[in-house]
Order: C-alpha cells, then sequence, then structure tokens
C-alpha cells in the first residue's frame, strides 16, 4: 500500500463548479500536511499547509481528519487557471522527507 | 524569491554514460533533496543532504550517488545510466526553521533526462 494515496482523476468539471479531492495517508505518525500545486511540464509549489483546524485561502480550503487518516482540498468557484494537478503531501515528526502523492490532475473547461 | 537552479531542463545520454545533474539554490537552505518523478508513482525521494558533506538515503537511491561539497550545490549523479533512468528529475531546497520545524519545499524546475 502506498504510503499518500491520491485518486488520479482527471477530474473535469466545468468552471464554477465546486470540486473536492481526499488523500488518503497510511501512517498515523504523520504530523505535517500540506498540498502543492503542478502545471504540465512545471515543477510542484506550495498551494497550502493544512493544519488541525481546517484552513481557508480565497476558494481554497483544507481540512485534516486524523482520526480516518485523510486530508481534503476544496476548490469553490473554479478558474480556468486552476487547471494543475494537485499533490497531497505528508511529513512525519522528527523526518526531513516529505511523502509525495501521485497526484489529481484537475480540468477546468470553458 | 527563493531560486533553485537545475543546470539543464532536457539530457540526453546513452546507457553506461556517467551523467551529473546539478542543483543550486541561493538562499542560504540546510536542506536538499534530489527526487524523481514518473508517471502513476508521483515523487519518489532518491537521496537527501541536511548539511554540507552529509546525506541519506531515500526510497530508490540504488543506481545513483550524490555529492554536498558547499552548501549551496548538491549533485545527483548516475555513475552507468540505464534506460530505466529515464525520468524527470526534480531538484528541492528547504530551510529548517526555528524551533526545528520546517519551511515549505522549494523545487527547481526539472531536468529531463532520456538514456537511449
Amino acid at each position: 500500500r502506498k504510503e499518500v494515496e491520491q485518486d488520479p482523476g482527471p477530474f473535469n468539471v466545468p468552471e464554477g463548479a465546486t470540486v473536492a479531492f481526499n488523500c488518503t495517508y497510511s501512517n498515523s505518525a504523520s504530523q505535517s500536511f500540506f498540498w502543492y500545486r503542478q502545471d504540465c511540464r512545471k515543477e510542484p509549489k506550495l498551494l497550502m499547509s493544512v493544519y488541525s483546524s481546517g484552513n481557508e485561502d480565497g476558494r481554497f480550503t483544507a481540512q485534516l481528519n486524523r482520526a480516518s487518516q485523510y486530508i481534503s482540498l476544496l476548490i469553490r468557484d473554479s478558474k480556468l487557471s486552476d487547471s494543475a494537478t494537485y499533490l497531497c503531501v505528508v511529513r512525519m515528526d522528527s523526518s526531513y522527507k516529505l511523502i509525495f502523492g501521485s497526484g489529481t490532475r484537475l480540468l477546468v473547461r470553458p | 524569491d527563493v531560486k533553485v537552479t537545475q543546470s539543464s531542463r532536457y539530457l540526453v545520454k546513452r546507457t553506461g554514460e556517467k551523467v551529473f545533474l546539478e542543483c543550486v539554490q541561493d538562499m542560504d537552505h540546510e536542506n536538499m533533496f534530489w527526487y524523481r518523478q514518473d508517471p502513476g508513482l508521483g515523487l519518489r525521494l532518491i537521496y537527501f543532504s541536511y548539511d554540507v558533506k552529509m546525506k541519506e538515503k531515500g526510497d530508490i537511491p540504488e543506481g545513483y550517488s550524490v555529492s554536498r561539497e558547499k552548501k549551496e550545490r548538491f549533485s545527483l549523479i548516475l555513475e552507468s545510466a540505464s534506460t530505466n533512468q529515464t525520468s524527470m528529475y526534480l531538484c528541492a531546497s528547504r530551510i529548517t526553521a526555528a524551533g526545528g520545524g520546517f519551511t515549505e519545499a522549494f523545487f527547481g524546475q526539472g531536468t529531463r533526462l532520456t538514456v537511449v
């Protein structure tokens, strides 16, 4: 079983739609959680960290459920520019390693 | 802005060649990483370094070695390139924050290596 699992998609949604991605992690010692965004043929960039209480940044909301070991990302009012691959990333306590999911691809159509 | 620069965007090498991938960061970050990214497998950690001359194996170190002689530079070496090392290689750097936490990782633009 992969340490971090994501639905690969693609999720194909119209502009203005709300879309949600889930990510599950296998190690309960995981302590830090992130969502990265990767555009086609570009490097990953941090979208947002995920905090225990949940956090929001504009149209983006991240949630953490430690009991069920999953993280979610909600995108409201999708824009064409949101089309990208979204990577779920986990770090265990006291570890240098970031563990990446294989990504969920989002396509927003006009 | 943090800048992580990889020496090449595209590289084509022959089987058996020794290949050097260079990565330089300009923000005095202690931690540097080499990943490879393959479809369906995501990013997999090859090696990382948390200080000059320090290195640790990641999840898939076989066939690779690294060098960190200076803080700003982290090199990935393919001792004898093979076709299964055809991939996108991504370098990243990150600072250790006060209290021992970690900030976000900044990535270079990637090197697409093809071994023929």
